[in-house]
């Protein structure tokens, strides 16, 4: 079936901390994998993304990793700062045809406490 | 600036009634999709649509419909037959890209609330 799971739903970090969310996905065919950064009231927002060929990406305090094999990949931030609470979504798009098929993680709460 | 506009911005609406959400977006893409998000819960796609004149359901369309008469609008009605309308709904647009995934905007989004 097509199920991206997401961990933790919430997650509390102090100020200059790293925070690791994960994310699992059930479709091996999935090749694209965006994750999103959504503060209250607004739409989320695409923060990094990465694609099936590719095992790491990194933007400066930002970066994904990919494990094909395992079918999980991470969003990992570090030098937390208390802007970067918010809720964080990852995806998996999978190919259907002509188009692609994006399926969401339940997302996570990140808290960081200045 | 290009983006993906949505209105109104707050919506209530009564039992029985149906509401049309405008999505509107300068940035040129091809592909248009709305999204629903409930409390605690990941996006849900209501529809989609790859070009003018087309759309298609996604997982759970049942009580909406939407139409695509133009490439930068996308609106989506709420009808009386949507059981639990009250939700936050959200816009998106992507490059159709073929192979490889799209990467999805999306617009501030509309609460809509059934009073």
């Amino acid at each position: 079936g097509e199920n991206v799971e997401q961990h933790p739903s919430t997650l509390s970090v102090q100020e200059g901390d790293s925070a690791v969310i994960k994310c699992t996905y059930s479709d091996s065919a999935s090749n694209y994998f965006p994750w999103y950064k959504q503060e209250l009231g607004k739409g989320p927002q695409l923060i990094i993304d990465i694609r099936s060929n590719v095992g790491e990406k990194k933007d400066q305090r930002i970066a994904v990793t990919l494990n094909k094999t395992a079918k999980h990949f991470s969003l990992h931030i570090t030098e937390t700062q208390p802007e970067d609470s918010a809720v964080y979504f990852c995806a998996a798009s999978i190919p259907r045809g002509a188009t692609n098929k994006l399926i969401f993680g339940t997302g996570t709460l990140l808290a960081v406490q200045p | 600036d290009g983006g993906i506009t949505q209105s109104p911005k707050y919506l209530f609406r009564k039992e029985g009634q149906n509401v049309t959400l405008s999505c509107e977006q300068n940035l040129n893409h091809d592909a248009m999709y709305w999204y629903r998000q409930d409390p605690g819960q990941g996006l849900r796609l209501i529809y989609y649509s790859q070009i003018v004149n087309d759309f298609q359901k996604g997982d759970i369309a049942e009580g909406y419909s939407v139409s695509r008469e133009k490439k930068e609008s996308f609106p989506l009605t709420v009808t009386s037959a949507q059981k639990n309308p009250t939700a936050f709904y959200l816009c998106a647009s992507s490059i159709p890209y073929l192979g490889s995934g799209n990467t999805i905007y999306f617009g501030e989004g509309s609460w809509l609330t059934v009073v």
